[in-house]
């Protein structure tokens, strides 16, 4: 089964609020982790990625948020703009770091 | 700076035909990896690859599809006698190796639109 997973396949904001995306992973071992945004007839878009020796990056109007405790990502979005609806997909490297392993995705909309 | 290029951008099949998809990484990258998508779902790893060597190839299926990366030209995913069941988005990423395989980053082409009639 996939290793990292999320809660919420589809997430609704307006326009100007804060965005968060949550993610859940079950490999212990992970120690790498990436968000990717994806619009329409794209290719993944990097965002922001962490290690598991940080439990907090910033980025331009991203945070990356992991907790090793309970195993969780989130993906924070200030200030949420209509070009930010898109899917957003988690993604942690397996042990050998050979591959990076997906989860299902998060569509977000963003409503004027 | 080119990014990850991928051609064709679309490509139409008929089951029984072959189809090859290419890829060329970004400047400076020498690994390669493949995944597939279909509608509404994640991204599924199928092959990584340096160059001249395949390092993983678990997520590939074992009939029909192989992959190579030459030492020169772009790496190629070839699926012979195609079905309906392969039509899906494949996408080709790079990264650059200098730490172990994914764990640098991987950067994505725009994929190639597989549909088989």
């Amino acid at each position: 089964g996939e290793s990292v997973g999320l809660h919420l396949p589809t997430l609704s904001v307006q326009e100007g609020d804060n965005s968060i995306i949550n993610c859940a992973y079950s490999n212990s071992a992970s120690d790498y982790f990436i968000w990717y945004k994806q619009e329409s007839g794209k290719g993944p878009q990097f965002i922001i990625d962490i290690r598991s020796n940080m439990d907090k990056r910033q980025g331009q109007r991203v945070t990356v948020l992991l907790n090793k405790t309970v195993k969780h990502l989130s993906l924070q979005i200030a200030a949420t703009q209509p070009g930010d609806s898109a899917v957003y997909f988690c993604a942690d490297a397996n042990n050998a770091g050979n591959m990076l392993t997906f989860g299902g995705g998060t569509r977000l909309m963003v409503k004027p | 700076n080119a990014g990850v290029m991928q051609n064709p951008r679309h490509l139409v099949r008929r089951r029984g035909q072959e189809a090859r998809l290419r890829c060329s990484p970004m400047k400076g990258h020498s690994h390669v990896y493949w995944y597939r998508q279909l509608p509404e779902e994640g991204l599924k790893f199928m092959v990584y690859l340096q160059k001249e060597n395949i390092i993983d190839e678990s997520g590939m299926p074992k009939e029909r599809f192989s992959a190579e990366f030459p030492k020169e030209g772009p790496s190629i995913l070839r699926i012979q006698q195609v079905v309906r069941g392969d039509s899906a988005a494949y996408f080709c990423a790079s990264s650059p190796g200098l730490t172990t395989g994914a764990r640098d980053g991987l950067f994505f082409g725009s994929g190639t639109q597989l549909s088989v009639l």
